[in-house]
């Protein structure tokens, strides 16, 4: 089974910074890979599938890129609604996954 | 606007089975390009995929639940279900059904979750 992993764990941060977010897989999902957001006792939200491709009503400061095993979600501009925790989602062969998890701090 | 909502009881004992349904409004569970899924968070946690159901009633399952989740869709009620057999309290966790897109793999409409919690 593919295993993912995402760095950081957690990530401190201060609105207006530019903050990335790295997921890695131990084997190739291209393109099969999606990001949520998820705030505390609500389910998770989409933002972006197929590694770049922005969800609808996602705000443009939000952007994924990447391919293969290493994959970014990247906020141009921090702010106060995005301090949530952020997971990636892999799909392979019937098969979906998710990661463990970034925390993104004041 | 589609809706989807999550029933089942909220307490469960060791080694019984934990029964959920997840109702879904505003759009047809008949629908072949969709599967509908179940993901799990314990507390404090992250989100741990449980399975995928195709609205023909062919199931994909985690491979480490697998010997102990059995799922089912009713097209006619509009609901799919999860059966989790011999539970322990590693299992307690708010429980979220949503949609999967076929095409592109991810899930885009989910439930606002129901926590279970397996105690004696």
């Amino acid at each position: 089974d593919i295993q993912m992993t995402q760095s950081p764990s957690t990530l401190s941060a201060s609105i207006g910074d530019r903050v990335t977010i790295t997921c890695r897989a131990s084997q190739s999902v291209s393109p099969w890979l999606a990001w949520y957001q998820q705030k505390p006792g609500k389910a998770p939200k989409l933002l972006i599938y197929k590694a770049s491709t922005l969800q609808n009503g996602v705000p443009s400061r939000f952007s994924g890129s990447g391919s293969g095993t290493e994959f970014t979600l990247t906020i141009s501009s921090l702010q106060p609604d995005d301090f949530a925790t952020y997971y990636c989602q892999q799909y392979d062969n019937y098969i979906w996954t998710f990661g463990p998890g970034t925390k993104v701090e004041i | 606007q589609l809706q989807l909502q999550e029933s089942g009881p909220g307490l469960v004992k060791p080694s019984e089975t934990l029964s959920l349904t997840c109702t879904v409004s505003g759009g047809s569970i008949y629908s072949s390009d969709h599967y509908w899924g179940w993901i799990r968070q314990p507390p404090g946690k992250g989100l741990e995929w449980i399975g995928n159901i195709y609205y023909s009633g062919i199931p994909y399952y985690n491979p480490s639940l697998k010997s102990r989740v059995t799922m089912s869709v009713d097209t006619s009620k509009n609901q799919f279900s999860l059966r989790l057999n011999f539970v322990t309290a590693a299992d307690t966790a708010v429980y979220y059904c949503a949609r999967n897109i076929e095409v592109t793999t991810n899930f885009d409409y989910w439930g606002p979750g129901t926590l279970v919690t397996v105690s004696s």
